[in-house]
């Protein structure tokens, strides 16, 4: 059973262009979420894919868009990048949860972007 | 925006001793879980207490839930110096859906050799 997978692991843009990061799911999960953190602070959910389309959004802007493909991997694409988007970018999958059910995470080791 | 608040900020113990830390939110929740990350990387799933139970263990863990005062706590026992890493609360709220969790900013464990 392989974990969730990330690339790249670093990366440097400059202000104003575009990102896209990657993410395979674990073995079994249908869901792929995306978070957001900012040195020194705690995850921030971006949003969810199933079934490969978007079911939850957080507080983010629509300039951060992401797909989920039929083998459940994931991306997340950053459209006119500002400096405030630099952090870890971590993808998390899981299973389709039942309306009572738990949501636990499996996540990966996250994608570093620095925004010059 | 974070819901949860951890508590301390960092902490720093001998190896052996307990360390506990603390979590408060804000919000009526569904569960609340606890994770663990190391240095920047990925976090790791530790341990999950739903909303009508008051305590639970798992191995040196062992985590408590007030939904009166909306906080929880996590204990580590015979802490280890590879229990160095920081702690995260994570909350999921009543109603289910596609909320996503919600994270607190951590704690930082430093456990002295």
């Amino acid at each position: 059973e392989t974990g969730v997978t990330q690339s790249p692991t670093h990366l440097i843009k400059t202000r104003g262009q575009q990102v896209t990061l990657r993410c395979s799911s674990q073995s079994g999960h249908n869901t792929v979420s995306w978070y957001q953190q900012a040195l020194g602070q705690g995850p921030q959910f971006i949003f969810q894919y199933y079934r490969e389309e978007e079911n939850g959004r957080g507080n983010f802007p629509p300039r951060f868009s992401g797909l989920q493909f039929p083998n459940y991997s994931s991306e997340l694409n950053v459209n006119a990048l500002e400096l405030d988007d630099s952090a870890l970018y971590l993808c998390a999958s899981s299973l389709a949860r039942l309306s009572s059910g738990a949501n636990v995470l499996t996540f990966g080791a996250g994608s570093r972007l620095t925004v010059l | 925006s974070q819901q949860g608040e951890e508590d301390p900020q960092a902490l720093s113990i001998q190896e052996g001793e307990n360390a506990t830390m603390n979590c408060s939110y804000k919000t009526s929740i569904n569960n609340l879980q606890w994770y663990r990350q190391n240095s920047g990387r990925g976090l790791v799933h530790l341990i999950l207490i739903r909303s009508n139970e008051r305590e639970k263990h798992s191995g040196r863990l062992r985590v408590t839930l007030d939904t009166s005062k909306k906080s929880s706590s996590l204990l580590i026992t015979a802490s280890r110096a590879a229990d160095t890493a920081s702690y995260f609360c994570a909350t999921d709220a009543r109603g289910g859906g596609a909320d996503g969790l919600t994270f607190g900013k951590g704690t930082h464990l430093i456990i002295q050799p």
